[in-house]
């Protein structure tokens, strides 16, 4: 499957604790993007990374939140002491380098905070 | 920022019928897609139009690009229980560097069999 993979599809987290979410882009991908779902809402921007920078992180919260593309392995978006608020269905995207336009999704990963 | 309109919310219908559905925004955009949610599950593009007055087609669905660049719509013909899901539009401006999607609410699209 040559497609956007995502790990884990649900995580559970207790109130302060870290949650982190995997995104392995398309083969052939070298940009990727997070957005947030919330239930019942369209998809929202969070961040957009290229391997090892961030290009735009205009949707990410300024704390606790943070996103990384090493140039080895998948893209991690880290939610460090998560709150309630922060459930949601968070989905990873990547596209290729002449058409970022078009961005393919993955299955997204379900977090809950209890 | 940026805003899209997406309507209707919902619609039953029969299968068979045709089906319309649209997204209206504040400012332009130079891209337009459709995207099809089914549940838990991630968007899968259906649709990408890149030029103002594009009629694109991809199956039973049509979209187009509207002149203005503020509008896009899709139909989908003769529907089937398997094109039951949510379908969000998304639009894209390259203007000042931006590589985001905005997207629209989403419409809840059932087909009664």
């Amino acid at each position: 499957n040559a497609g956007v993979m995502q790990n884990p599809r649900h995580l559970v987290r207790r109130r302060g604790q870290e949650a982190r979410l995997r995104c392995s882009p398309m083969k052939g991908h070298s940009h990727v993007y997070w957005y947030r779902q919330l239930p019942e809402e369209g998809l929202k921007f969070m961040v957009y990374l290229q391997k090892e920078n961030i290009i735009d992180e205009s949707g990410m919260p300024k704390e606790r939140f943070s996103a990384e593309f090493p140039k080895e392995g998948p893209s991690i978006l880290r939610i460090q002491q998560v709150v309630r608020g922060d459930s949601a269905a968070y989905f990873c995207a990547s596209s290729n380098n002449w058409n970022y336009n078009e961005q393919f999704f993955g299955p997204g990963t379900r977090l809950t905070v209890l | 920022g940026q805003q899209l309109n997406q309507s209707p919310q919902s619609m039953f219908i029969q299968e068979g019928e045709d089906v319309s559905m649209n997204c209206t925004s504040s400012s332009i955009f130079n891209t337009w897609l459709w995207y099809k949610q089914d549940p838990g599950e991630g968007p899968v593009l259906l649709i990408a139009l890149y030029k103002a007055g594009e009629l694109t087609s991809n199956g039973r669905l049509t979209a187009q690009f509207g002149i203005t660049r503020k509008d896009s719509f899709l139909n989908i013909s003769a529907s089937i229980p398997s094109d039951v899901g949510i379908y969000f539009c998304a639009g894209h401006y390259s203007g000042a560097g931006s590589y985001q999607l905005t997207f629209g609410k989403g419409t809840k699209l059932s087909v009664i069999p």
